[in-house]
């Protein structure tokens, strides 16, 4: 199967200062990626929509200033959460859809914990 | 706007099988999936079906969809304890634009 490479797998910083995450699609092109939060016992909350070479697409509510996405390639897409706060503390999962899928189902990183102290 | 909800929790004995359900809201989904997510993990595709269809089979795995009252179940027989997991069901909206995740169900294994 597809495989999605997210790192780091987990970082701890301090406040105030920005975390990047690769997201990277291992043996496949993916035209678009996905961002994720998880909270603890909680769903997946879609945060943004990367396509690669053109802007990303937040979802309401997230901060496009604060989470900022880039997808420069169709293998790499990464999240930079900046100025972090306690409250950003979360685990960031991403996912990517291939270019030939016919079915559209993603594939998923690991994830990525930040602790923000 | 989209919402799909399942049930919290779920505990069985190792060989029994495991019903895990999931609604939904959009009537138009292309594509209903089952992802399977350990602890400190991403998320494990583990089926998909159409939704034209009723059933499918894999292996262990049978999801059963009604289209009708916009249910989706998965089951898994001979459930192992390597099976405790969350387990998510998602559709898809606007097309393929994006997957909308339920809940997640939390199946516990006991020997």
């Amino acid at each position: 199967g597809a495989v999605v490479s997210q790192h780091p797998s987990w970082v701890i910083c301090k406040s105030g200062t920005s975390v990047k995450i690769e997201c990277r699609s291992l043996d496949f092109q993916a035209t678009t990626m996905f961002w994720y939060r998880q909270f603890p016992k909680q769903s997946l909350m879609l945060m943004a929509t990367s396509n690669e070479g053109s802007k990303a697409t937040y979802e309401q509510g997230v901060e496009k200033d604060k989470f900022l996405i880039n997808h420069a390639s169709l293998t790499l897409s990464t999240l930079t959460v900046t100025s972090a706060h306690p409250e950003d503390s979360s685990f960031y999962i991403c996912s990517a859809r291939g270019t030939r899928t016919s079915t559209g189902e993603l594939f998923f990183g690991e994830g990525s914990r930040l602790t923000v102290l | 706007g989209e919402d799909v909800e399942q049930s919290l929790f779920l505990s069985v004995r190792e060989g029994d099988s495991s019903v895990i359900n999931c609604t939904y809201t959009d009537s138009s989904s292309t594509y209903l999936y089952w992802y399977k997510q350990e602890p400190g993990a991403g998320l494990q595709l583990l089926t998909y079906i159409f939704s034209n269809m009723d059933m499918k089979q894999d292996q262990r795995l049978t999801v059963l969809l009604n289209k009708k009252d916009k249910h989706l179940s998965l089951r898994i027989a001979d459930t192992q304890t390597g099976d405790s997991a969350i387990y998510f069901c998602a559709e898809s909206v606007s097309g393929f634009q994006k997957l909308v995740f339920g809940t997640g169900t939390r199946l516990l294994v006991s020997p």
